[in-house]
């Protein structure tokens, strides 16, 4: 168990729709990063917060937004769903590498999205 | 150009051999690499990390990097069926605080 907890684990929907990705980071840990994993694309960098701020962004689709509240958890909108939405969506977290010096990250289960 | 590159094609070996998976990756400045595994419906997990050029060793696991050719490699001696699982490259682009990861390959150990 990484202590990184995602809902909801599986979603089915339809095109058009918005759905929203909760995540809750391992206690302590600051950043909360988004990634996308598809067959074809792999594991894509969505975005990452720390402490509450965007922190990086990767290849975040404009119909897509995310934020991280004051108790640290967060949560990925997506809005306006098309077919090719449909992926597993992983919340990671970790301590701030640029005082820990190291790559970990510690990722939930992820969520998985169907979008009919 | 993508920061790292991994052939995603499945492997299956009988149990007892040698699994040897690559990855190579764009810019020579990079200096994190790491090798996270993915057994099915979980998420990845470290399973090694090493700073600039060398060897790391960690029970069964050995993981290499060749900065001369920008090549990282993971071994797995006498493979189990427990280490069927996606294994997946990924760099840590310097200035940035992400991890960039490779398609990820898939390994089969046949008992």
């Amino acid at each position: 168990d990484s202590g990184v907890t995602q809902t909801p684990k599986h979603l089915i929907t339809a095109t058009g729709q918005r759905v929203t990705l909760r995540c809750s980071p391992r206690s302590g840990d600051l950043s909360v990063y988004w990634y996308q994993q598809s067959l074809d694309q792999g594991l894509q960098f969505l975005i990452q917060y720390y402490n509450g701020e965007e922190r990086a962004k990767g290849n975040i689709l404009e119909r897509f937004s995310a934020q991280q509240f004051p108790d640290l958890h967060s949560e990925l909108n997506l809005s306006s769903l098309e077919l090719g939405d449909s992926a597993l969506y992983f919340c990671a977290s970790s301590v701030d590498w640029a005082e820990a010096g190291t790559g970990e990250l510690f990722f939930g289960e992820g969520s998985r999205l169907t979008v009919l | 150009q993508k920061e790292v590159e991994q052939d995603p094609g499945p492997l299956s070996v009988p149990e007892g051999a040698i699994v040897s998976l690559n990855c190579t990756y764009s810019n020579s400045a990079f200096q994190y690499f790491m090798w996270y595994r993915q057994y099915s419906r979980k998420g990845p997990e470290l399973l090694m990390y090493t700073y600039s050029s060398g060897n790391k060793e960690d029970g069964r696991f050995t993981a290499q990097v060749d900065k001369s050719s920008k090549y990282i490699s993971l071994f797995i001696r006498d493979s189990q069926p427990s280490d069927s699982a996606t294994y997946l490259c990924a760099v840590w682009p310097n200035g940035n605080n992400r991890l960039a990861f490779g398609k990820g390959n898939q390994v089969v150990v046949i008992p």
